[in-house]
Formats: C-alpha cells, structure tokens, sequence
C-alpha cells in the first residue's frame, strides 16, 4: 500500500484566516482525495486533485473556499480559505492504490483543524 | 443520488462474533469497501468486494450481493482491540474511485 503523510498533523487557526494541508504520497498515484470528517461525522469527499487541470469539487465545495493544488503525481495541498469555527474538523488526503498495483483507496493520516 | 444505510452502534463481547449490515442505493456501481476507523485516526481499509459473494480476509470477512444493494462485514473471533467504527463505502460510476462514505457503525467490544 501507499504510504501517505500530511502537513500539518494539527493546527488551531483564527477566524478569517487559511490553512495549507499538505500531503505527500511515496509512489506515484494517478487519484488523489480530499475528503473532510466534522466531528463525529463520516467522511465527505470535498473533491479530486487532478494532475494538471483543474480540480473537480463535489456538490457544496467550491475552489475559492477550497483550493487545491495538484503539481505531480506524488503531492498536493488543500488550503481552507477565510476560516471559521465551522470548518474545524478532520481534512483527509487519499490516494488510489493504482501506482502500487492495487485499487483501494489508502488514506493519509488527516489534519486535525480547530478554528476559534 | 447515494444513500447509505448502516447501524450507528453495535455492542458485542470479546471471542464472539459480529455482522455489520449496509444498505445502499447508488448511482451506478462499481465495487464496495470497508474501512475501518479508530477514534482519532484515519481510515484503513479491509476489503473491497465487486462480485457477489463472500470474501474472506483472516477475522474479517465480507459479503456482497449486488441485485439487494447489501453488503455485510462479519469480525470472528472480536477483540478489544476491534472496538472501532466501521464504515461502509460503495463506489459509484464506471470508471470512477469515488467513494461514498456512510455514516459508519461504532462497535464496541466488551470483556
């Protein structure tokens, strides 16, 4: 499986402020996720990290709050916009598993985000 | 549209055995996993299933029966260490990875 890490582990942010997530994969991937866990809450996909073009940002997302960076095929990065106390939660990068021969979805360890 | 169905608790006691059942309708498609969640970390995967059947993964096994929309995850043997949330994910569109994700079952497993 991919090995996946992010930047920061955590972070406590003020209101109005924004926050660059990174995350890094060991191996090449040709899909990288963004998805975000609120407090005990499932996981939504906030969008999908297309190398070279444009990210696509599921129903409730949109770039000007999210935007999302996709430069290579091993790292991408997540920027919450203009914070408030209502994006305090869990941001999670995932990756498919076709660069190591494989499917699945693997996921990151997740930036815990709390905004005052 | 997606819509998930899966318990929101489960308690169970150590050495028995536990079935997590979801229910799902989706737009298209294409497989479905089980992840596993404990408090304060990040998913991690235990199966996909894309045929029908039983699949069979050491403690974990899972079930898939596509014309039902049903899928199940049977933990033998519980541990306390399963005490997790597990969470149901189909994956929709051919051709496509992305995943929906329900609300996930907490199971607690106690001595």
């Amino acid at each position: 499986s991919a090995v996946i890490s992010q930047k920061p582990s955590r972070d406590i942010c003020q209101r109005g402020t924004s926050l660059t997530i990174q995350c890094q994969v060991d191996s090449q991937v040709t899909m990288m996720f963004w998805y975000r866990q609120q407090p005990g809450q499932s996981l939504t996909l906030i969008a999908t990290a297309n190398q070279g073009s444009e990210a696509t940002y599921e129903s409730g997302f949109v770039i000007d709050k999210f935007p999302i960076s996709r430069p290579n095929l091993t790292f991408s990065t997540l920027t919450v916009s203009n914070m408030s106390p209502e994006d305090s939660s869990i941001y999670l990068c995932s990756v498919d598993g076709q660069g190591a021969g494989t499917d699945t979805q693997y996921f990151g360890p997740g930036t815990r985000l709390t905004v005052l | 549209g997606q819509n998930i169905d899966q318990p929101t608790e489960m308690t169970a006691t150590e050495g028995a055995i536990v079935q997590i059942n979801c229910t799902y309708q989706t737009s298209g498609f294409n497989g479905l996993f089980w992840y596993q969640q404990h408090a304060g970390e990040a998913p991690t995967f235990l199966s996909y299933n894309v045929l029908d059947g039983l699949e069979e993964k050491g403690r974990f096994s899972s079930f898939l029966s596509r014309s039902k929309g049903y899928s199940y995850l049977l933990l033998k043997e519980l541990q306390m260490k399963d005490s997790a949330s597990y969470l149901c994910a189909p994956l929709s569109g051919a051709g496509s990875y992305q995943l929906t994700f329900g609300k996930g079952t907490k199971l607690s497993v106690i001595p």
